[in-house]
């Protein structure tokens, strides 16, 4: 039971190339999140996914496409990197998407954009 | 919208010694509030959470935080902490009906040295 993992680890982008990352989760889970962690801001949620099949805007959406692939995968896209987007991005999952669920993080991708 | 601040970006406590992180947070409705932990290099993990009744919430590696409606905070206590505790803490909130729509504070790196 792998729990919630994302790929790549490290990624070095320059201004204006594209990128995916990837998150899977094994624990049968509907709800998943994509949140970014910059120092001294705390993590703040991009998007999620209620459920299979719905996506929806977070507190900074800018610059960021999701897609719910499946049940297990919730994937991140940057079309245009800007030097503002390096950050370390978390994807996360729950059981229900309840405000009263625990979420289950995944270990994080750090991303730098030049 | 709600908002939450952590008081201590920095704690440095030695082994053995009693500690105490800080959240206070802002909203015009109800909350649930959690905790939530970062080792280093990995993702977040759930800490412990009051969604109602007792205020007094515990961990099972001995943490506890309390509730305290009029002055809105959710302090993170342990009476004696270890090596192994050092890591960042995060305070977070979320009304309830949001659907896991996490706000986070900007963390509390707890060192603990020896």
């Amino acid at each position: 039971n792998a729990g919630v993992t994302q790929t790549p680890k490290f990624q070095v982008l320059k201004t204006g190339q594209s990128m995916t990352l990837q998150c899977a989760q094994d624990m049968n889970h509907n709800s998943m999140y994509w949140y970014r962690q910059d120092p001294g801001m705390g993590l703040r949620l991009i998007y999620y996914s209620a459920s299979e099949g719905t996506t929806d805007k977070g507190e900074v959406p800018n610059g960021y496409n999701v897609s719910r692939l499946n049940k297990r995968e919730f994937s991140l896209r940057l079309e245009s990197a800007a030097p503002s987007q390096t950050s370390v991005y978390f994807c996360a999952s729950s059981e229900i998407g309840k405000s009263e669920d625990t979420q289950y993080f995944g270990p994080g991708t750090r991303l730098t954009v030049l | 919208a709600q908002s939450v601040t952590q008081l201590d970006s920095q704690v440095p406590v030695f082994e053995e010694a009693p500690v105490e992180l800080r959240c206070n947070y802002s909203s015009s409705v109800s909350v649930y509030l959690f905790w939530y932990v970062q080792y280093p290099n990995q993702g977040l993990q759930l800490l412990l959470k009051y969604l109602s009744g007792s205020t007094l919430v515990e961990s099972i590696n001995g943490f506890e935080a309390e509730f305290n409606k009029s002055q809105t905070s959710f302090h993170l206590r342990k009476p004696s902490v270890h090596i192994s505790d050092t890591a960042e803490y995060f305070c977070a909130v979320t009304p309830p009906g949001q659907g896991g729509k996490l706000i986070f504070g900007q963390g509390t790196e707890l060192s603990v040295k020896p």
